[in-house]
């Protein structure tokens, strides 16, 4: 089956600094889809990536899909107390439901 | 406008109890979804509807069964809940599978004694 790793587990930052977080598949993806999930909420859906190679921009949140589509990366420029909370990656491959990664917890400290 | 409400928000159940987990959406999507969440697991996906009247199995779907029997509503049920049954259960929907942005509601969380 899918197997969807993510890097870090978790990363404790100081508020200003940079984070990244990376999402590996092991086969070939159709989509990648990113969410967040704030402590004791629920996953919000934050940008999708269809496309090899593929760079989107949100404020931020730069977040890039592999040359390969079997990887993609979410990048967070300058964090702030509000980047607070779980990333999870979620990969499709062709026609299958997602399977998400297991996340990565971010802590800002201020 | 709700978009996604699930009931209960939490519950604790003896083991061997049956019990149902209730999600409703008004957005009119078609696909809707179950997860669970585990800690260090990520969410895994327990059972799917790509339409009304249509179910599918996830990644771990023993020990529970849903419905679909009309867009709005998607009951799952754990027919003789178990301890590792525990966990937060989250229902999303999409508007029409696959490919397409999941909502989520808020969760229940559940805990088996």
């Amino acid at each position: 089956g899918q197997q969807v790793m993510q890097i870090p587990q978790y990363q404790h930052v100081q508020e200003g600094e940079d984070f990244t977080t990376y999402c590996n598949s092991s086969t070939t993806l159709s989509n990648i889809q990113w969410y967040k999930q704030r402590p004791g909420g629920h996953p919000v859906f934050l940008i999708q990536l269809v496309k090899s190679g593929e760079v989107k921009k949100q404020k931020r949140l730069t977040f890039q899909f592999g040359e390969a589509k079997k990887n993609s990366s979410l990048h967070i420029t300058a964090t702030q107390t509000t980047d607070v909370g779980t990333y999870f990656c979620a990969v499709s491959s062709y026609g299958q439901n997602f399977v998400f990664g297991p996340g990565t917890r971010l802590s800002v400290l201020p | 406008i709700a978009g996604i409400t699930q009931a209960p928000t939490s519950q604790i159940l003896a083991a061997g109890r049956r019990m149902t987990l209730r999600c409703t959406q008004d957005m009119r999507h078609n696909a809707m979804y179950w997860y669970r969440q585990d800690l260090g697991l990520g969410l895994r996906l327990i059972h799917y509807s790509n339409t009304a009247g249509t179910t599918g199995k996830g990644e771990v779907p023993d020990g529970y069964s849903v419905s679909r029997a009309n867009t709005d509503d998607f009951p799952l049920t754990l027919a003789s809940a178990v301890p590792s049954q525990t966990s937060v259960y989250f229902c999303a929907s999409s508007p029409t599978g696959f490919t397409d942005t999941q909502y989520f509601g808020p969760g229940t969380r559940l805990t088996v004694l």
